[in-house]
Parts: C-alpha cells; sequence; structure tokens
C-alpha cells in the first residue's frame, strides 16, 4: 500500500495555544485528503475534506475557524488547533486519496497524531 | 447520530477458529462497504471491502459478507491468527470518498 505520514506522532501543549499537524502523501500525489478524529473507544469521525487549491469542506459541528485546514501542494495537508483546549485532546488521523482511480480502498491513512491540551 | 455500528466492543477466539465480526448500518445510501485493521497509535489499514451489487467478496482467510435487506455485513477470519489481534473498524461510504466508520471491534485471538 502507498504510505501516508503524520508529524509530529505525539504533542502535548498547554491550553490556549496552537498546534499545528502535519500530514503528507510520501509517495503519490492527492489531491484530496480527510481528517478523522478518534475519542477513546470511539469511532473515527470525520472532521473535513481537505482539497488542494481550495478550501476545505467541514462536517456539520466542526468549527472551522477552530481547526484551520490548508491543503497547499499535492502531498501535504496540515491541520491547525487554534487555541486549543482540553476538549480538543484526541487522536487525529489523516486520510489521502490515491489517484487515479480515487476508489474507496485506496484512501490510505497516516499513523496518527496524539494531541494532548492541558 | 451513529450510522455504523458494530454492536461488540471486543471479541476473543482461540487461535484455528473463525472469528465473526459484524457491521450494522441504517443509511440505505450507503453502496460501498469496507473493513480496517487497526493497531493502537497507528492509522487503520485498509483489509478488504464489497460493493453493494455483491453479497460476498473473498480474500485468502479474509470474507466479507452483506446482507442488504438486513444493512448488515460481517468480516469472517479463518483461520484466525494472534496476529489478527487488533481493532477492526467497519466503513460505509456513498455519495463522495469519505467514509463512516464504526467505533470497532477489538479482536483477540488466543493461542
Amino acid at each position: 500500500g502507498a504510505v501516508v505520514s503524520q508529524h509530529p506522532s505525539w504533542v502535548i501543549c498547554k491550553s490556549g495555544t496552537s498546534v499545528k499537524i502535519e500530514c503528507r502523501s510520501l509517495d503519490f500525489q492527492a489531491t484530496t485528503m480527510f481528517w478523522y478524529r478518534q475519542f477513546p473507544k470511539q469511532s473515527l469521525m470525520l472532521m473535513a475534506t481537505s482539497n488542494e487549491g481550495s478550501k476545505a469542506t467541514y462536517e456539520q459541528g466542526v468549527e472551522k475557524d477552530k481547526f484551520l485546514i490548508n491543503h497547499a501542494s499535492l502531498t501535504l495537508s496540515t491541520l491547525t488547533v487554534t487555541s486549543a483546549h482540553p476538549e480538543d485532546s484526541s487522536f487525529y488521523i489523516c486520510s489521502a486519496l490515491r489517484p487515479p482511480s480515487g476508489a474507496y480502498n485506496e484512501q490510505f491513512f497516516g499513523p496518527g497524531t496524539r494531541l494532548t491540551v492541558l | 447520530d451513529q450510522q455504523v455500528k458494530q454492536n461488540s466492543p471486543s471479541l476473543s477466539v482461540q487461535e484455528g477458529r473463525i472469528s465473526i465480526l459484524n457491521c450494522d448500518y441504517t443509511n440505505s445510501m450507503f453502496d460501498y462497504f469496507l473493513w480496517y485493521k487497526k493497531y493502537p497509535a497507528e492509522g487503520p489499514t485498509f483489509l478488504i471491502s464489497i460493493s453493494s451489487i455483491k453479497d460476498k467478496n473473498e480474500d485468502g482467510r479474509f470474507t466479507v459478507f452483506l446482507n442488504k435487506s438486513a444493512k448488515h455485513l460481517s468480516l469472517h477470519i479463518v483461520p484466525s491468527q494472534p496476529g489478527d489481534s487488533a481493532v477492526y473498524f467497519c466503513a460505509a461510504a456513498g455519495s463522495g470518498y469519505a467514509l463512516n466508520f464504526g467505533k470497532g471491534t477489538s479482536l483477540l485471538v488466543t493461542p
């Protein structure tokens, strides 16, 4: 399968600070990437769809001003959690859709980023 | 509202026996279903999928069955191996490429 990386893998920050998480597709170019979050013992919940060169599409209930997504290149999407609070502590996972077919099973996931806000 | 449900949070199976993981969905617009395997602190990895036009798909030890009328699918692993121990997520897709995930079932295969 294809390789998608995330950085950092684990971050601890103080309440009120901003944290940037990077998602990179290492061996293919991805025009579409997705950001999910997972709370303990819960499912992965889609937060937003990130399209290269255009604005992200956010799911209902996700604050776009709090979770800033930038997909500036075909191999990199970033998620910035602004003014993080303890309730933002979660496991954030990105995925990238591999062309050309973009079939459902061509969505490859990164290893995730564990965010802990103190 | 959880559109994909995995009602068994955990399952323990002896090595060599069959593991059956179940998944139910509520949205009749879903037309493609996938199973992912996930280890702790890692992202999900694709395992097997099935289109709504089929009722069975097999890949080695893994078989997925789809019952559209019941909105139910299951993943069979036979024979189960200790290395299969992981969390298994059922996911469904309809319009677009975004996936709707269940909460996962933690499978433990004991020697």
